[in-house]
């Protein structure tokens, strides 16, 4: 079975400090891991994925996550945050590629202040 | 190009009632998934369809159900609704490539309240 713990339902920033949002999974089969962010009202938008090969990898709006399998986590980071990066934010584990049948954490809110 | 879309937007029904939720996915994607999100948590896989059927399945009782068009567009149906059935149900499209990589793209959502 596959599970993700978020840790932190709310983290909050001031405008151009290090973002880290955590995530840890537990996984039978060597997971594939994605995180998607959330605007209000809005559907998930894919920030990155880990399928295979390089464990850190980049993704969109300057965010990147690393896969350490000792830790079992994909932390997700942003060296400067900006106002528009406020929004809720899910790790999610999948037993395929395409990320299809996700298993996401419930989330975590981040707020940027100026 | 359209992306995932979803109809309606918002909808409101009783306790006991039936509801569709409709999905269109992204062109070229055969692959539909729904996800329920209840409010302050993650969305919950309900079930994928693929080739007009059902191929993977969450944890959810068989009062939800769907389907799949031929242009591999996608329904969800729940029945006898309950209270704690309120929340934004996702719809999410792919293409089924087998071993190869593709992304998952999700709609805007269909938010359902139940009364």
């Amino acid at each position: 079975a596959q599970s993700v713990t978020q840790l932190g339902s709310h983290v909050s920033v001031s405008e151009g400090a290090l973002v880290l949002l955590r995530c840890n999974y537990s996984s039978s089969v060597p997971p594939y891991l994605f995180w998607y962010v959330q605007y209000p009202n809005q559907g998930l938008q894919l920030l990155l994925k880990y399928t295979t090969g390089a464990t850190l990898v980049k993704g969109i709006n300057g965010f990147e996550a690393e896969f350490k399998k000792s830790e079992t986590s994909f932390h997700l980071t942003k060296p400067s945050a900006h106002m528009s990066d406020a929004a809720e934010y899910f790790c999610a584990v999948s037993t395929n590629q395409a990320g299809t049948a996700l298993i996401f954490g419930k989330g975590t809110t981040l707020s940027v202040s100026s | 190009d359209a992306g995932v879309t979803q109809s309606p937007t918002h909808l409101i029904k009783t306790r006991g009632q039936q509801v569709t939720l409709r999905c269109s996915p992204k062109s070229g994607h055969d692959t539909v998934s729904w996800y329920q999100q209840a409010l302050g948590q993650g969305p919950q896989f309900i079930f994928q369809y693929y080739e007009e059927e059902e191929r993977q399945r969450g944890n959810f009782p068989d009062r939800f159900s769907g389907h799949q068009y031929p242009n591999y567009s996608s329904e969800l149906n729940v029945n006898a609704l309950l209270l704690g059935d309120s929340a934004l149900y996702l719809c999410a499209s792919s293409l089924m490539t087998g071993s190869s990589t593709d992304t998952q793209y999700f709609g805007p959502g269909t938010r359902l309240t139940v009364l």
